[in-house]
C-alpha cells in the first residue's frame, strides 16, 4: 500500500542554519504532497502541498519540490528560526477523499 | 469557533470502560476525518465522513470503535471495552469539501490514557 517514510529526529540545529528534512513516498498513481507542521500545544497545521510532478510548494520560507523520478519532497530552509522549532510531517493523499497518509514525523530543535 | 475543538483534552481510564471523543469541526466544512497517533508515529487514518454518512470507514482497528456524525456537523468517537493498546492522541480534522487537495484543519486532539 502507499506509504511516506521520512528522515528521523530529531534534528537539532542553531539557528540560520540550512535544515532539509527527506521525505520519501510510495504510491500507486500520482498522489498531492504535503508537508504538516506541529508546534508545541498547537493542532497540525498545513505548511505547504504539491499536486502534481516538479510543482514547489512554499510557506513562510519553506520549500519542496515534487520530485517523481525519485518519489522525494524533501523539506528545505534556508536559515531557520528558533520559532521553528515543532514536529513536521510528510504526507501524500491516500485517495479522492482526501484522508492522509503520513509519516512518522520529524522533530526540530533550533538553538538561539 | 474558528478551529476544529476536541473535547476532552485529556481523558484517563481504566481497561474495560466506554469511551467518548467528541469533535465539532469548523463551521461549514462538511468532511470529517478521525486519526490516532500513538507515541512516536504519524497520525492513522480511521474513519471519514462526507455529511452525516461515514464515506470510509477502512481503518477502524476493530468492531470496539465506532464513530457518528449524525447532523452532519459535530462528530463523536466511541470506544467499547477500551484495552490498553488503545492508549494514543485522537486528532480530528474537518476540510471544507474532502477531496485529493482540499487542506485539511486539526484539532489539537484528545489524549486517552487507559490504565
Amino acid at each position: 500500500g502507499d506509504s511516506v517514510t521520512q528522515m528521523e529526529g530529531p534534528v537539532t540545529l542553531s539557528e540560520e542554519a540550512f535544515l532539509t528534512i527527506n521525505c520519501t513516498y510510495t504510491a500507486t498513481g500520482y498522489p498531492s504532497l504535503f508537508w504538516y507542521v506541529q508546534y508545541p500545544g498547537e493542532g497540525l497545521q498545513l505548511l505547504l502541498k504539491a499536486t502534481k510532478a516538479d510543482d514547489k510548494g512554499s510557506n513562510k520560507g519553506f520549500e519542496a519540490t515534487y520530485r517523481k523520478e525519485t518519489t522525494s519532497f524533501h523539506l528545505e530552509k534556508g536559515s531557520v528560526q528558533v520559532s521553528d522549532s515543532a514536529v513536521y510531517f510528510c504526507a501524500l493523499d491516500g485517495g479522492s477523499q482526501g484522508n492522509l497518509i503520513f509519516g512518522k514525523g520529524t522533530k526540530l530543535s533550533v538553538k538561539p | 469557533g474558528a478551529g476544529v475543538s476536541q473535547t476532552p483534552s485529556n481523558k484517563v481510564t481504566e481497561k474495560g470502560k466506554y469511551v467518548e471523543l467528541r469533535c465539532d469541526p469548523i463551521s461549514g466544512h462538511t468532511a470529517l476525518y478521525w486519526y490516532r497517533q500513538s507515541l512516536g508515529q504519524g497520525p492513522e487514518f480511521l474513519i471519514y465522513f462526507q455529511g452525516t454518512g461515514a464515506a470510509d470507514d477502512s481503518g477502524l482497528p476493530n468492531d470496539r470503535f465506532f464513530a457518528v456524525r449524525p447532523e452532519g456537523s459535530v462528530s463523536t468517537l466511541k470506544i467499547q471495552r477500551t484495552e490498553r493498546g488503545d492508549s494514543a492522541v485522537y486528532l480530528c480534522a474537518s476540510s471544507l469539501t474532502g477531496g485529493r487537495t482540499g487542506e485539511l484543519f486539526f484539532g489539537e486532539g484528545s489524549r486517552l490514557t487507559v490504565l
